[in-house]
């Protein structure tokens, strides 16, 4: 019963190539991310998906594009791999919390550890 | 300037003493939430607390509660009676603007502290 999921865990791939990374909620969830931890562990946004629609697009080279089939998938694919793309990235979900304190945590999948080498 | 300041790279706490890990933000919004989130050694990032900027009350969640100081700009997390699985890297982070379908969970991460405790 994972709330958040990912595949792979773990990427190891050569420069140049093409990869994708999956992401899975079955927590309902209306909102989904990418974010990209780097070595110095720093976390940023990448993507926000809200309703299958892009609603977050930070600063990220083209070669990453988000899809998101439906509202429990956001997948990531990555062209043209580089060095610096070696980071883990994670998938997380969030929903508006309502009944009490209203909030938006969010909750994140294992991660997926990619190695450009 | 940086949205959310962590000045503590890394912190030391004496099992079961209390430890305050700092966070300060930046915003000229009024409406804006806080959040902690922490993340061990084993890699997945785990919520902890959330406080709301207009949430009367600090908010507390068992041995967590949030230290929010308005004025100040400051959402110090403290944890109590520290347990040996408290050491872990932990992340102040913030959503600026109402909490509504666009804003909803668009927070911006703090360089996280560390936290080691000591038996």
């Amino acid at each position: 019963d994972t709330a958040v999921s990912q595949t792979p865990k773990y990427l190891v791939t050569q420069m140049g190539n093409d990869k994708s990374i999956k992401c899975e909620q079955n927590l309902g969830h209306d909102t989904m991310y990418w974010y990209k931890q780097d070595s110095k562990k720093f976390l940023k946004i990448m993507f926000s998906y809200n309703n299958k629609e892009l609603i977050i697009n930070e600063t990220v080279p083209n070669r990453f594009s988000p899809k998101s089939p439906d509202k429990a998938h956001l997948n990531l694919h990555i062209n043209s791999l580089e060095l610096g793309d070696s980071a883990v990235y994670f998938c997380a979900s969030s929903h508006i919390r309502s009944g009490g304190i209203e909030a938006d945590e969010q909750y994140f999948g294992p991660g997926t550890r990619l190695t450009v080498t | 300037a940086q949205k959310i300041t962590q000045t503590q790279p890394g912190m030391f706490v004496q099992e079961k003493e209390a430890v305050t890990l700092d966070c300060t933000y930046d915003t000229s919004d009024p409406s804006y939430g806080l959040f902690w989130y922490k993340q061990p050694s084993s890699g997945e990032m785990i919520f902890l607390i959330y406080q709301g900027s207009y949430d009367q009350q600090n908010a507390t969640e068992g041995r967590y509660s949030l230290n929010f100081q308005k004025a100040r700009k400051s959402a110090n997390l403290v944890i109590s009676a520290s347990q040996l699985g408290d050491s872990a890297m932990y992340f102040c982070a913030m959503r600026e603007g109402p909490l509504n379908n666009t804003n909803a969970g668009k927070s911006t991460f703090g360089d996280g502290t560390t936290l080691t405790v000591k038996p």
